[in-house]
């Protein structure tokens, strides 16, 4: 089955750019989505279809995908943007969906 | 306001069986297909299963397959998930969540309920 890989923990002082990624097999010819997960809540859709931000989340937030990489990319990053972070694809040849492990993000 | 509602969690035996609810409302429920989302404690987010808009195309994930069913019934805005043989692996807070790609269950997940905890132990 298809297997996504992140990095367990990125910390960073406020005002710096975050980049998590999210590395798969081609990933680059599927769609990724992410989320955002804060403590003690339910997920959240931060970008969806690879760049698209959902509807309310800041323009800080941003996605690409190429190659064997996707990244989500928080510019000026904030205290309130402390969370777990999850990338997701579909993956057609097995028909399922596959969550990465998740990023947690620090902000110092 | 679109809101999901999940209930039906609770402790359960090995071997047991449960029925989860989700209620759903704010948007047109048989417009979109649904998924069920689980967490285990202290883990990361795993698929469970989805269901199109008219419930006749499901997908289950593999620790689930051929003791989960998941079902709809559009009339009340409900989906549901009913949990057969359950294991202590199975113990999870589960998650409805809405497609928001539209009717099918492949897209990406839009909205998400706060989750209904299923502690399956002797």
């Amino acid at each position: 089955s298809y297997v996504l890989t992140q990095p367990p923990s990125v910390s960073l002082a406020p005002g710096q750019t975050a980049r998590i990624t999210c590395g798969g097999d081609n990933i680059g010819s599927k769609i990724v989505h992410w989320y955002q997960q804060r403590p003690g809540q339910a997920p959240v859709l931060v970008v969806y279809d690879d760049t698209d931000r959902a509807s309310g989340i800041p323009e800080r937030f941003s996605g690409s995908n190429s190659g064997n990489t996707a990244t989500l990319t928080i510019s000026g990053v904030e205290a309130g943007d402390e969370a777990d972070y999850y990338c997701e694809v579909w993956d057609r040849s097995s028909d399922t969906c596959v969550f990465g492990p998740g990023t947690k993000v620090t902000v110092l | 306001e679109i809101q999901l509602l999940e209930s039906g969690g609770g402790v359960v035996r090995p071997g047991g069986s449960l029925t989860l609810s989700c209620a759903a409302s704010g948007f047109i429920f048989n417009d979109y297909g649904m998924r069920w989302v689980r967490q285990a404690p202290g883990k990361g987010l795993e698929w469970v299963a989805g269901i199109n808009w008219y419930g006749e195309s499901t997908g289950y994930g593999d620790s689930v397959k051929g003791r989960f069913i998941i079902s709809r019934d559009n009339a009340k805005n409900s989906l549901y998930l009913q949990m057969n043989n359950l294991r202590a692996e199975d113990t999870a807070l589960y998650y409805c969540a809405r497609d928001g790609s539209g009717p099918h269950y492949r897209g990406y997940l839009a909205d998400w309920g706060k989750g209904t905890a299923v502690t399956v132990s002797s």
